[in-house]
């Protein structure tokens, strides 16, 4: 157990939808990341936080967002969902602000039927 | 931008035979990881390699870094079929803030 915990786990909706998943990062770590893991794409970096800023942004779509909120916990906002959008979404966390050793969620299995 | 490239990306091995999974970055980094995924799971941290020469060893795994070839090795030892999995690199950019990931070796052992 890595200590970073996501939820919901599996989500099923349809085209066109809005999902939120959520990510509580290690306890004092301050850096969280999101991470896309499809069949055809590998791990992808979406975007990182840290202590409530936006601080790397990788190859996040317009219609993806996220924010880390005070707690640290943070959101990552999928609108107009498409059938490719289907994926294993990780959230990872680390006590540093650079490139260091990440701690990754279980991950949110998304469905876009 | 950093390309990180493994080989192979299927490895199918039986049991107590030696292997070599090899990870190649394109930018200078001292930076680099392994990570295990089993099949729908997490990714679980293996090794932690900073510098130029390191070497660790966790039972029949162990990983090297030379950041002059800008390469990285998983050398297997005597598998098991418990080491099936996925395996994947990592790699950190000294100014970066995230780690970008190879595409993963599947690794598969047979009884």
């Amino acid at each position: 157990d890595s200590g970073v915990t996501q939820t919901p786990k599996h989500l099923i909706t349809a085209t066109g939808q809005r999902v939120t998943l959520r990510c509580s990062p290690r306890s004092g770590d301050l850096s969280v990341y999101w991470y896309q893991q499809s069949l055809d794409q590998g791990l992808q970096f979406l975007i990182q936080y840290y202590n409530g800023e936006e601080r790397a942004k990788g190859n996040i779509l317009e219609r993806f967002s996220a924010q880390q909120f005070p707690d640290l916990h943070s959101e990552l906002n999928l609108s107009s969902l498409e059938l490719g959008d289907s994926a294993l979404y990780f959230c990872a966390s680390s006590p540093r602000l650079g490139a260091g050793e990440l701690f990754f969620g279980e991950g949110s299995r998304l469905t876009v039927l | 931008e950093l390309k990180v490239e493994q080989n192979p990306l299927f490895l199918s091995m039986q049991e107590g035979k030696n292997y070599t999974i090899y990870c190649n970055y394109s930018t200078t980094s001292d930076r680099l990881y392994w990570y295990r995924q089993d099949p729908g799971k997490s990714l679980e941290s293996l090794f932690v390699l900073l510098s130029n020469g390191a070497v660790k060893q966790e039972g029949r795994l162990m990983a090297s870094l030379d950041t002059k070839a800008r390469l990285s090795t998983l050398h297997i030892t005597a598998a098991v079929h418990d080491l099936s999995a996925t395996y994947f690199c990592a790699v950190g950019l000294n100014a970066g803030n995230m780690l970008t990931f190879g595409g993963g070796t599947r690794l598969m052992v047979k009884p």
